[in-house]
């Protein structure tokens, strides 16, 4: 079974709109992590947000908000105020397992173009 | 200052050849990873080295070897290449500790021919 999905490979958003970025994930580890990330055309990898599965609060770093749906086993990004330049890839990733944990899986991405 | 280079940024060989791509960061982590993007976007681990030991071989082909001197470096070669492994490979690194925020390196094109 997919451990990471994102069931969307493309999505449109117009310019200073919210999107929402879907992602679900699949474990039996009371412990993991769940992270995002962006690749512009540029291709680098970029962090931009992280959600511990014993957090109490959604994460949330500046327009990049993660709305955590545990039970769900949901960690949908969402972007608020949509500008061009985040036209890019995004990719949800889970660590399983504790702090010791080292491996990152990834999904296969939503492609997220931002209209003017 | 960079954080996670990698050197070459694009290779272009034939296939037997063997070919070397080095990872440095001076971010003073202790770990260390080597990713594979193929042609569809998707990311898969490969290696993973902590303090200079090898911690994940995610049943990559022994045709890879990646090498730790320090813990700054981790330097992935290549034999014998083949057509399949043409990609872009990343290189990473983050605390062993704490949620593991991984730094990605800019990313290797390699083309075989």
């Amino acid at each position: 079974a997919q451990k990471i999905t994102q069931t969307q490979p493309g999505m449109f958003v117009q310019e200073k709109e919210a999107v929402t970025l879907d992602c679900t994930y699949d474990t039996s580890d009371p412990s993991y992590g769940l992270f995002w990330y962006k690749q512009p055309s540029s291709g680098e990898m970029i962090f931009l947000i992280y959600q511990g599965s014993y957090d109490q609060q959604n994460a949330t770093e500046g327009r990049y908000s993660l709305n955590f749906q545990k039970a769900r086993k949901s960690a949908n990004l969402v972007i608020s105020a949509s500008q061009l330049g985040d036209s890019a890839m995004y990719f949800c990733a889970m660590r399983e397992g504790g702090d010791s944990s080292y491996k990152l899986i990834f999904g296969s991405g939503t492609r997220l173009l931002v209209r003017p | 200052d960079t954080a996670v280079s990698q050197t070459p940024k694009y290779l272009v060989t034939q296939m037997g050849n063997d070919k070397s791509i080095k990872c440095e960061q001076n971010l003073g982590h202790d770990t260390m990873y080597w990713y594979k993007q193929d042609s569809k976007k998707f990311l898969k681990i490969m290696f993973s080295y902590n303090n200079k030991e090898l911690i994940i071989n995610e049943t990559v082909p022994n045709r890879f070897s990646p090498k730790s001197p320090d813990k700054a470096h981790l330097n992935l070669h290549i034999n014998s290449l083949e057509l399949g492994d043409s990609a872009v490979y990343f290189c990473a690194s983050s605390h062993p500790r704490g949620y593991n925020e991984q730094f990605f390196g800019p990313g290797t094109r390699l083309t075989v021919l």
